[in-house]
């Protein structure tokens, strides 16, 4: 199984500060149809994961524009360039490549 | 607006059974996959089954392979997991997950608790 590994694990972050999550993946999520299936959640208290990015670098319908996936092959990025109290959670990658599908271990967003 | 809910969970003694359903409004199961993602308490995500639609194909964790057996149920637009020889961790939350791309994971319910405790 291709084994995602996030860093850090805990993020404390001012108000209006830049976020940065990282992602690596243990082999290459570049599918053998050319797309790479690496996504992005957002969990809140309490909640269902919300998918965020898909493809990388693709935001879902109503995402805020804050929010940025960037990346290739095993290593990827989330960014938020300001960080609002609404983005307290728990934020996850997720290969969708390579089945079984497999998440990082999942990264702790709070405001300092 | 997309729906999917849950249902089936519950408290169950190790060793027992349990079905999983999942059934979908204001979307079709006819393509991609759709995935049992559950997630034990205060712990991260883990993908436990998955079927594609069109084709039927399978697939399930290690930790669940021989014991739990993913189906779909076309004419009802419904996903199941029966869930055999249950063990205290399998207590989680489970999520009936659908791919509206593929790899995507886009739609998620919000999940049907199973407690594994004698």
């Amino acid at each position: 199984d291709v084994v995602m590994t996030q860093s850090p694990l805990s993020l404390p972050v001012t108000l209006g500060q830049p976020a940065s999550i990282s992602c690596r993946s243990s082999q290459s999520l570049v599918h053998g149809d050319g797309n790479t299936y690496l996504n992005w959640f957002q969990q809140r208290p309490g909640q269902s994961p919300r998918h965020l990015i898909y493809k990388v670098s693709n935001r879902d319908s109503g995402v805020p524009d804050r929010f940025s996936g960037s990346g290739s092959g095993t290593d990827f990025t989330l960014k938020i360039i300001r960080v609002e109290a609404e983005d307290v959670g728990v934020y996850y990658c997720m290969q969708g490549t390579h089945w079984p599908y497999t998440f990082g271990q999942g990264t702790k967003l709070e405001i300092k | 607006e997309v729906q999917l809910v849950e249902s089936g969970g519950g408290l169950v003694q190790p060793g027992r059974s349990l079905r999983l359903s999942c059934a979908a409004s204001g979307i079709t199961f006819d393509d991609y996959g759709v995935h049992w993602v559950r997630q034990s308490p205060g712990k991260g995500l883990e993908w436990v089954s998955g079927l594609i639609w069109s084709t039927g194909s399978v697939g399930y964790a290690d930790s669940v392979k021989g014991r739990f057996t993913i189906s779909k149920d076309e004419a009802k637009n419904s996903l199941h997991l029966q869930m055999s020889s249950l063990r205290p961790e399998d207590t989680a939350l489970y999520y009936c997950v659908k791919d509206m791309t593929p790899g995507g994971a886009e739609y998620w319910g919000q999940g049907t608790q199973v407690t594994v405790s004698s």
